[in-house]
């Protein structure tokens, strides 16, 4: 597609209820992030897909987080029990692939995100 | 730990003036990029600008790397310019991931 899109726009949520966002990166891109934007936090990095290689999680927050990447391309975060702290809006973003200073691998575009409300 | 700092963190301009923002990082930085998040939220792409300067229309942006830091220039400023400025540094190493500053929140008034 055009951009980075994902789904649903907006979720709203009881807490313990495990929710689940999706991420669809600019074809052809083989770089994928998850970030997430709260009141609180700002923007901060989440985990990231590198074509075939193990992601880096290292930004996630808790083991009640986790993503996938299937086929190199729909990335799903997955969000079990899901606390009030939660609350926040969740972005996907792509990439080239990462290969020195070189801005066609590099820039990042990111989606509209999915605004996440725990109750 | 690594750091992006930016100021001021917020600024109220009379349309058709001129403003700088300021971003400072911590190491020297393999990519560094300027958003714009408009009131849906959406962050658009202004500059990818790890050193240099670029220009495009009415925005140029500045990065002199060996000082740590980047300037955005908004000249003439228009109404649709409001909304929170980020920007966001990548230092390399096995994770191309971005680190934001608390952004700066710009109120463009008629």
């Amino acid at each position: 597609g055009a951009g980075v899109s994902q789904s649903p726009s907006n979720k709203v949520t009881e807490k313990g209820k495990d929710v689940e966002l999706r991420c669809d990166p600019i074809s052809g891109h083989t770089a994928l992030y998850w970030y997430r934007q709260s009141l609180g936090q700002g923007l901060e990095f989440l985990i990231y897909f590198q074509g075939n290689s193990a992601p880096d999680k290292s930004g996630l927050p808790s083991d009640r987080f986790s993503a996938e990447r299937t086929g190199g391309s729909v990335s799903t975060l997955t969000i079990q029990r899901t606390q009030q702290e939660d609350s926040a809006v969740y972005l996907c973003a792509s990439s080239g692939r990462t290969s020195g200073m070189s801005r066609l691998y590099n820039e990042q575009f990111f989606g509209p995100g999915t605004r996440l409300t725990v109750l | 730990g690594i750091q992006v700092e930016q100021s001021p963190p917020d600024l109220i301009l009379q349309e058709g003036a001129n403003s700088t923002l300021r971003c400072n990082f911590s190491d020297s930085v393999n990519n560094l990029q300027w958003f714009h998040q408009n009131p849906w939220g959406q962050l658009i792409n202004l500059f990818y600008i790890p050193s240099g300067t670029k220009q495009n229309g009415r925005l140029s942006a500045t990065t002199v790397a060996t000082e740590r830091y980047s300037l955005l220039y908004i000249s003439s400023s228009q109404t649709t310019d409001s909304g929170v400025y980020f920007c966001a540094a990548n230092y390399g190493g096995a994770t191309n991931k971005l680190i934001f500053g608390t952004g700066t929140l710009l109120a463009v008034q008629p």
